[in-house]
């Protein structure tokens, strides 16, 4: 079973800044099946990344998607006060499902 | 406009059932297989099963098979999860989502979420 493991729990930053959150795979996963979620408190979560790099529709081009193998990466250019959120990332695995980090806290310093 | 809409949560006591609904308007339900995620309250986010078009296949994550069932009925555009043996730890907001093939089987739609807790 592939672990996800998103360090750190949570990054406290100011409107404005670039950020790179970090996804970490157990063992190598196809770049194909790596997405990236977005989730506000009280909310539905969001498909901001998915085939590790692709914006899904709508999503603003300050978000991208990068990495290969073990390591991925979200990052956004320059945080709007908007983007201060809960971040994950899933994989899917065929009929073992989907796998999601534990997300990592975006919060306002 | 694409809308899930989840019903069928609430309270329930340890060992009770709940049958989760999601109607689905605005896409070719048919053309998709669909998915549950739950969230435990303060915590993150856990796939429970899958289902593909037609029915014929299902998945489930460890801690809920045996107990629980997928379900779709096409003709009314509603995925199902039958919910049996609910213990404390399956208290959490259950979501359904399409699953999107050409999307390397993300979710690209989700419901809002129905909340189910089980206590005495």
């Amino acid at each position: 079973e592939i672990v996800l493991t998103q360090p750190p729990d949570t990054l406290s930053l100011s409107p404005g800044e670039r950020v790179t959150l970090s996804c970490k795979a157990s063992q190598s996963v196809s770049s194909s099946y790596l997405a990236w979620y977005q989730q506000k408190a009280g909310q539905a979560p969001r498909l901001l990344i998915y085939g590790a790099s692709t914006r899904a529709t709508g999503i603003p081009d300050r978000f991208s998607g990068g990495g290969s193998g073990t390591d991925f990466t979200l990052t956004i250019s320059r945080l709007e006060p908007e983007d201060f959120a809960v971040y994950y990332c899933q994989h899917y695995g065929g009929s073992t499902g989907i796998t999601f980090g534990q997300g990592t806290r975006l919060d306002i310093k | 406009e694409v809308q899930l809409v989840e019903s069928g949560g609430g309270l329930v006591q340890p060992g009770g059932s709940l049958r989760l609904s999601c109607v689905v308007s605005g896409i070719t339900f048919s053309s998709h297989g669909m998915r549950w995620v739950r969230q435990a309250p303060g915590k993150g986010l856990m796939w429970v099963s899958h289902i593909n078009t037609d029915g014929s296949s299902t998945s489930y994550a460890d801690p809920v098979k045996g107990r629980f069932t997928i379900s779709r009925d096409n003709a009314k555009n509603t995925l199902y999860l039958q919910m049996n043996s609910l213990r404390a730890e399956d208290t959490a907001v259950y979501y359904c989502a399409r699953i999107r093939g050409t999307y390397g089987f993300s979710s690209d739609y989700w419901g809002q979420g129905t909340l189910v807790t089980v206590s005495s």
